[in-house]
């Protein structure tokens, strides 16, 4: 049985530019929810997606945007990089009709903006 | 999001019983307590969650206050690979999501 996976594992981007990174969730999941972690911080909740609609979001700017499939993988778009952008990009997936279910998380793409 | 303390970082020997402690003095009753561990290069895991009751599974035991208002993560026998950040999370379930509301955790580090 699959995990979380997340492409690309790295990624290098200039400022200004836009980046989209993608996320399967664990097979059986429905709900995705995306973090950010800079350096030696804990992950910031994003958003979170379920049945294709945003259903929560964290404290980030429009510039952050997301999309959930019908298969219910999801991606995370980011425009007009800026250099404070550079993290790491965790996906987690759940079962959305559990409050309380486990999230399982991928093992995140790191983003650079130069 | 309620809020919860833990201290930066902490030692222990391989095979002797680790205890993290939480502080989180402003807990609502329906808050459940939830932790997760991050090993380095990798997406946090999930430990073991409570209410109330002490909780027990493979990898750890979770005891938590009669008030509520700390909860300690034991771990029986420390190995090496569970040097790690660990977080205590408090489930916030307003706004009909599930989010993780995670702090800066303990650094555990374990030597031989």
């Amino acid at each position: 049985d699959a995990g979380v996976t997340q492409s690309p594992t790295h990624l290098i981007k200039t400022r200004g530019q836009q980046v989209t990174l993608r996320c399967s969730p664990k097979s059986g999941h429905d709900t995705v929810s995306w973090y950010q972690q800079a350096l030696g911080q804990g992950p910031q909740f994003i958003f979170q997606y379920y049945e294709e609609e945003e259903r929560q979001r964290g404290n980030f700017p429009d510039r952050f945007s997301g999309h959930q499939f019908p298969n219910y993988s999801s991606e995370l778009n980011v425009n007009a990089l800026l250099l404070g952008d550079s993290a790491l990009y965790l996906c987690a997936s759940s079962w959305g009709q559990e409050y309380q279910e486990t999230q399982y998380f991928g093992p995140g793409t790191r983003l650079l903006v130069l | 999001d309620a809020k919860t303390t833990q201290p930066n970082s902490m030692e222990s020997n391989e095979e002797e019983p680790v205890h993290l402690p939480c502080n989180h003095s402003t807990i609502s009753g329906t808050d459940y307590i939830h932790w997760y561990r991050q090993l380095p290069s990798q997406g946090p895991e999930y430990v073991i969650h409570g209410l109330t009751s002490n909780v027990n599974n493979r990898m750890a035991s979770l005891a938590i206050a009669e008030d509520r208002k700390s909860s300690t993560l034991i771990l029986h026998r420390a190995t090496l690979r569970d040097a790690a950040v660990y977080y205590c999370i408090l489930r916030d379930l307003t706004g009909g999501g599930n989010k993780l509301t995670f702090g800066t955790g303990t650094q555990l580090k374990v030597e031989l």
